[in-house]
């Protein structure tokens, strides 16, 4: 079965600064999709980044990176110089079967970023 | 703009009565739509897959009879929360994966249940 874990319950970071929220997952299908998501005080789900299982490189976007370790199972974000406006809660999220967008998506635990002025 | 839509964004109900959330994609038909359920500082836990034209596939544990699911058409699918309880409020969101785009899952704005 495929599992999300995310380590980090919490996050302080002082503004523009760096950040790495962690994320292992585990799962049995080779094909597979992983996702990050900001959720805000409002609720909804906003979409960071997309690391496919067979794509070679990172995933960037803007300030978000995702440093995607196949053989760990590991696909970190990264958000360069920190903003107030990112204190948040991040979801790492994963589909199993890359082709298939509708297959469902699982979700970690999350982690609370604080940044501090 | 938005892709998803979601409404109720909150809604306040007495117990025993049954409340209806509809999940509308906007611009795109979604043959499968997703429900997911949140409690206060916690992730999101998959309640159930929508399956246009039959019936919803129900995560373990959850009560089928007690959240209705139903996808009529390949824009909507609705959540009705029958015979509510307190212990049924919760942020409810749906999620419409768009067949040409596998890169991105796209979201509705969540309903905010309360039960009194």
């Amino acid at each position: 079965a495929q599992k999300i874990t995310q380590t980090q319950p919490g996050m302080f970071v002082q503004e523009k600064e760096a950040v790495t929220l962690d994320c292992t997952y585990d799962t049995s299908d080779q094909s597979y999709g992983l996702f990050w998501y900001k959720q805000p005080s409002s609720g909804e789900m906003i979409f960071l980044i997309y690391q496919g299982s067979y794509d070679e490189q990172n995933a960037t976007e803007g300030r978000y990176s995702l440093n995607f370790q196949k053989a760990r199972k590991s696909a970190n974000l990264v958000i360069s110089a920190s903003q107030l406006g990112d204190s948040a809660m991040y979801f790492c999220a994963m589909r199993e079967g890359r082709k298939s967008s509708a297959s469902k998506i699982i979700f970690g635990s999350g982690t609370r970023l604080s940044i501090r002025p | 703009g938005a892709v998803v839509s979601q409404h109720p964004s909150w809604v306040i109900c007495k117990s025993g009565t049954s409340v209806k959330i509809e999940c509308r994609s906007l611009d795109f038909q979604a043959t499968t739509m997703f429900w997911y359920r949140q409690f206060p500082k916690q992730s999101l836990m998959l309640m159930a897959t929508s399956n246009e034209g039959s019936k919803a596939t129900y995560e373990q544990g959850v009560e089928k009879d007690k959240f209705l699911i139903n996808h009529a058409s390949l824009t909507l699918s609705t959540l009705t929360v029958t015979s509510a309880h307190p212990e049924d409020s919760s942020f409810y969101i749906c999620s419409a994966p768009r067949a040409t785009l596998n890169t991105e899952a796209f979201f509705g704005q969540g309903t905010r249940l309360t039960v009194v």
